[in-house]
This record gives C-alpha cells, structure tokens and sequence, in this order.
C-alpha cells in the first residue's frame, strides 16, 4: 500500500507571496491532518480534515487555510509570506474509527520564506 | 488543556546500551490515546505505537518497550541493546479522547544518538 504522499517537497518562497501545498493520503483514509513543525515551536498541529470538512482547528491566523476533495487529497494554503512560515509542514493520514487513532505521515514539504 | 512533556532534549550513548525516553502528559480526559513517532533525519514521522488509556499493559516489540502508568503520568519508551539506526528524534504525543479526532498534541522531542 502506497504511503502518503506530499508536494512539493521543497520550496523556496518570498515574502509576501503565497504557497499551496498538497497530500495525498493512504488509500481508504478519510482523515487528513497537517501539522507545522519549526525549531523554536515544534510540532503544532493546523487542521484536520474528515471526509472534506474541517474538525479541527489549531492556533494559526488565516493566512493558513485548507480544504479537502471527495477523493480524501487535501491541500493546504498559506497567503501572505511571513519569515517565521519557513517550516516543515507535514501531512497525515488516518481512519480515526473506533479504536484506531493511528496516523502515518508524509516525508512533509520544507518551505523557506526569504 | 493537554500537555506532553519530555524532558530529556538530548540523549547520547554508545551502541548496544539500553536507553529509556522520558514522557509525562497532562489532561483531564478519562480517554486518552498516546503515541510514540520516531523521525530520522529524513523528516518523516515513523509511527511506533498507539496505547489508549484503559490498557496499562506494558509492551514489547523486538528491542522496543513501553511502560504506561497511569498513576504517575507516563508512557516510556526504552530501546534494548541500542543500534546506529535508532538514532533519531523520538516524540511522545496525546490524543484526547473520543471526541477530539485526530489531533495530536506532542512532547517537544527527544533527540537520540547512537554512537558506534
């Protein structure tokens, strides 16, 4: 089974600029995550996406938005470039019924603002 | 609001030592699902294990371990016989309950390195 997958996986951006990055979660996952992950915050958690409506929401402003199709692929969104966006940003995919919390995650996308 | 807190930010050791990776969570929920990721330096997060809070059983998988206590707050992680390859940051995380989704909330990590 194909793992998720992400892409870019690296991207140099400017201030100002905007950048949309998109996962493609494992075959049959309807949960789609991303998390930011940077040196001095660690990883936080953006958004979680279920069968292409948004559940959760973490503590970004609204630069940072996303959406997910019917074929479960989300993208994420980030308008309005800041320095302190530079990050990995990784995506997981998971199929959070019952007991099964389990999520795998993609190899993420490196962003550098400039 | 839940926490997960490791304090050991980095862990050094010689191949074939055992090694134990500190966690300690906060919440208030009575469900509660917690979770181990390994991250070489390739950056993906490796799934490692899921434990939900009704099962304190300690587990064992090849030269990995968990040991869960509810009582102190903890879910740690120790490496037998360490090897090169476990050389990674190690991260400890929390799902809060039935209702919360899929959202994680991590430990700040644990860098581990191996040497040979």
């Amino acid at each position: 089974k194909a793992g998720v997958t992400q892409t870019p996986r690296y991207l140099i951006k400017t201030r100002g600029q905007q950048v949309t990055l998109s996962c493609s979660p494992i075959s049959g996952h309807r949960s789609v995550s991303w998390y930011q992950q940077t040196p001095g915050q660690g990883l936080q958690f953006l958004f979680e996406y279920f069968s292409e409506t948004q559940r959760n929401k973490g503590n970004f402003p609204g630069r940072f938005s996303g959406r997910q199709f019917s074929n479960s692929r989300s993208e994420m969104n980030v308008s309005t470039l800041e320095l302190g966006d530079s990050a990995l940003y990784l995506c997981a995919s998971g199929h959070p019924t019952g007991n099964r919390y389990e999520q795998y995650f993609g190899p993420g996308t490196r962003l550098t603002v400039t | 609001a839940q926490k997960v807190t490791q304090a050991q930010t980095e862990i050094s050791v010689v191949e074939k030592e055992d090694v134990t990776l500190d966690c300690v969570y906060e919440t208030r929920d009575t469900t509660y699902y917690l979770f181990w990721y390994k991250q070489p330096p390739s950056g993906e997060l490796v799934f490692l294990i899921r434990r939900n809070s009704f099962d304190e059983q300690n587990e064992i998988s090849g030269r990995y371990s968990w040991n869960f206590q509810k009582s102190t707050s903890s879910f740690n992680f120790t490496i037998t016989a360490s090897q090169v390859v476990d050389s990674a940051v190690y991260f400890c995380a929390l799902i809060r309950g039935e209702t919360s989704g899929s959202r994680l909330t991590f430990g700040e990590g644990t860098q581990l390195t191996v040497n040979p």
